[in-house]
């Protein structure tokens, strides 16, 4: 159980276009889902906190309007990333709470900004 | 500013050793903790989950956890090849919201 998944795993998209990310909750209705992103041999930092039916919680220094969040269910959160340029590039993490309070993560997908 | 801290290792064990994974966490009114094993490349793993203090076992793992030193472990008994990889102490904030944050993960060698 508490299978989480993220489409795409890996993009590859040019400088100024904009990509979008899904993470689906597989077994279970996700109240909440979490988006993260990974610089290399760093470690995870929040980008952002998603109640279905919500806006989105940002964290400090993410800017809302350049990382588009939608939760249109218990089981989907797309992030979509604006204009992108290459320091955008990095690996971006979903996860995902259902009824405890434990996280599950998606396996990630790696954006690449040439 | 709620903290978690690692050493960030490399922690070298031999094959079929303990390893000892430590973490110190700064808000004392934190209730919820987790261990994540990433391997390189991959996203995080949830291994275990310890709420109370003592210790918790599963399988190999076990989570100790001293809410008074502020202080949550993870032993890794007869450690294999395949445990190497990057350990993440989680703290799930008190305030509320879920939000979990992270250690930046010790490394993990298990030499055959």
């Amino acid at each position: 159980g508490a299978v989480v998944s993220q489409h795409p795993s890996w993009v590859i998209c040019k400088s100024g276009t904009s990509v979008k990310i899904e993470c689906r909750s597989l077994d279970f209705q996700a109240t909440t889902m979490f988006w993260y992103r990974q610089f290399p041999k760093q470690s995870l930092m929040l980008m952002a906190t998603s109640n279905e039916g919500s806006k989105a919680t940002y964290e400090q220094g993410v800017e809302k309007d350049k990382f588009l969040i939608n939760h249109a269910s218990l089981t989907l959160s797309t992030l979509t990333v604006t204009s992108a340029h290459p320091e955008d590039s990095s690996f971006y993490i979903c996860s995902a709470r259902g009824a405890s309070s434990e996280q599950y993560f998606g396996p990630g997908t790696r954006l690449t900004v040439t | 500013q709620k903290e978690v801290e690692q050493n960030s290792g490399p922690l070298s064990v031999p094959e079929g050793a303990i390893a000892s994974l430590n973490c110190t966490y700064s808000d004392r009114g934190s209730q919820s903790f987790f261990w994540y094993r990433q391997y390189s490349g991959k996203s995080p793993e949830l291994i275990m989950s310890i709420y109370s203090n003592g210790d918790k076992e599963d399988g190999r793992f076990t989570a100790q956890l001293n809410k008074a030193s502020q202080y949550v472990s993870l032993l890794i008994r007869d450690s294999q090849p395949s445990d190497s990889a990057t350990y993440l102490c989680a703290v799930k904030d008190p305030g509320g919201g879920n939000k979990l944050t992270f250690g930046t993960g010790t490394q993990l060698k298990v030499e055959l």
